[in-house]
């Protein structure tokens, strides 16, 4: 029972370099979410998808890209990194919007 | 758009006492509420949810039950533990084709034996 599978665990980025958060589920679930969590401030959507093919922007897009090729996969990716964008990153799924939503173990991501 | 309220933290309890962490919400329709956990180092999980007004969710003790007239979703245990340290959110979801979960800023608590 994989679940939710991020990767990686930790990355370290200069200022200006671009990364690719990975982000798998084997549930079969339809709406995936990517949320960042900054210390106090508690979660922040960034991009959310109900479904392949489909992707929409949460409260805090800027800066951030998402596409959603098959049901299983959600990469997020960063463009030109700053240091901003220090944070927790967390991917998350569930079969709708109104039923249990399943986590990933989190990216801790520092830009330098 | 839909918010979630929560109480300002951080909280911290001796064990047995009892816990109330306050949960308003702001959304329009009939949104599904939920309370979700994370303990140090991990991903978020699901702790209870109620899908319509009245309902009561409970899990490990805690419970929580859907107001609608008071827009709210309080949490309660009545007998914490140490282990029950952790950030605690509330969060909704209103329902609907492009629907998504609103999330509260969190709260802390920690338990001292």
């Amino acid at each position: 029972n994989a679940g939710v599978t991020q990767t990686p665990k930790f990355r370290i980025l200069k200022i200006g370099q671009s990364m690719t958060l990975q982000c798998t589920q084997d549930m079969n679930h339809n709406y995936m979410y990517w949320y960042r969590q900054d210390p106090g401030m508690g979660l922040k959507l960034i991009y959310y998808s109900v479904g392949a093919g489909i992707t929409d922007k949460g409260e805090v897009p800027n800066g951030y890209n998402v596409s959603r090729s098959t049901t299983e996969d959600f990469p997020l990716r960063l463009e030109l990194a700053a240091p901003s964008q220090t944070s927790v990153y967390f991917c998350a799924s569930s079969h709708t919007a109104n039923t249990e939503a399943f986590f990933g173990q989190g990216t801790r991501l520092t830009v330098v | 758009g839909n918010s979630v309220t929560q109480m300002e933290g951080p909280v911290t309890l001796s064990e047995e006492a009892f816990l109330t962490i306050n949960c308003t919400y702001t959304a329009t329709g009939y949104p599904s509420l939920f309370w979700y956990v994370q303990y140090p180092g991990e991903g978020l999980q699901l702790l209870l949810k109620a899908t319509k007004a009245d309902d009561k969710g409970s899990n490990k003790g805690f419970e929580a039950t859907y107001r609608k007239e008071t827009t709210s979703f309080h949490l309660e245990k009545g007998s914490v533990q140490v282990s029950d340290s952790a950030v605690y959110f509330c969060a909704l979801s209103a329902g609907g084709a492009n629907s998504k979960l609103t999330f509260g800023k969190g709260i802390t608590l920690s338990v001292r034996p």
